[in-house]
């Protein structure tokens, strides 16, 4: 079945550090990948996708590139602020049969200090 | 623009009481509906997920129920509530398959 693999946090960095966020996914076909954000208490926010190879989604500076060769959708930023502070999912729809449903991986925490 | 209401936030039950929990979408018709769990530091499981009024799928078997009377409104219920039902639940709605998925901003449910 469909799997989604991302780094486990917490992730702590200073104002204005550069962020990766690794995610690497299992899925036959041809799935599309997201990035979702939580902010504490809050439900989760689509935050960039991409649906096919080589596609680079952005969005409030962050960016992801699907690479099929490598099966990674890594999340990155050039600079951190303070309220970038949340909870961040990788998720994938697969194709075929399981296209109505997202796969998500467990999230990462990131801390971002003043 | 499509909104997605929850309710209740926040919710605090005994074990063996029921529940229902309520979603309703604006803006938009025949609306995808889902229901995650999200327990704590894991990631999200979908419980159940509807493409038309009366239509549900269950993803993964347990002591919840969903139903969805009408187009907008998606409802999770229990009978009776178990400890390991405790949890933050979310619903989620979208405009087809292979369509992202905008979510509401969850009921936070603690059983006693």
């Amino acid at each position: 079945g469909n799997s989604v693999t991302q780094m486990e946090g917490p992730v702590t960095l200073s104002e204005e550090a550069f962020l990766t966020i690794n995610c690497t996914y299992t899925a036959t076909g041809y799935p599309s990948l997201f990035w979702y954000v939580q902010y504490p208490g809050e439900g989760l926010q689509l935050l960039l996708k991409a649906t096919k190879a080589d596609d680079k989604g952005s969005n409030k500076g962050f960016e992801a590139t699907y690479r099929k060769e490598t099966t990674s959708f890594h999340l990155e930023k050039g600079s951190v602020q303070v309220s970038d502070s949340a909870v961040y999912f990788c998720a994938l729809m697969g194709s075929g049969g399981s296209n109505y449903k997202l796969t998500f991986g467990k999230g990462t925490l990131l801390t971002v200090n003043p | 623009s499509q909104t997605i209401h929850q309710w209740p936030a926040t919710l605090v039950q005994p074990v063996g009481s029921p529940l229902s929990l309520e979603c309703t979408v604006e803006g938009t018709s025949n609306p995808n509906l889902y229901w995650y769990r999200q327990a704590a530091g894991r990631g999200l499981q979908l419980l159940f997920y509807s493409v038309g009024i009366g239509q549900i799928s269950s993803e993964v078997p347990q002591n919840l129920s969903a139903s969805r009377p009408q187009d907008r409104q998606f409802i999770l219920s229990s009978k009776k509530l178990l400890l390991s039902d405790s949890g933050f639940y979310l619903c989620a709605w979208s405009g087809g398959t292979n369509q992202p998925q905008h979510f509401g901003d969850g009921t936070r449910l603690s059983i006693l």
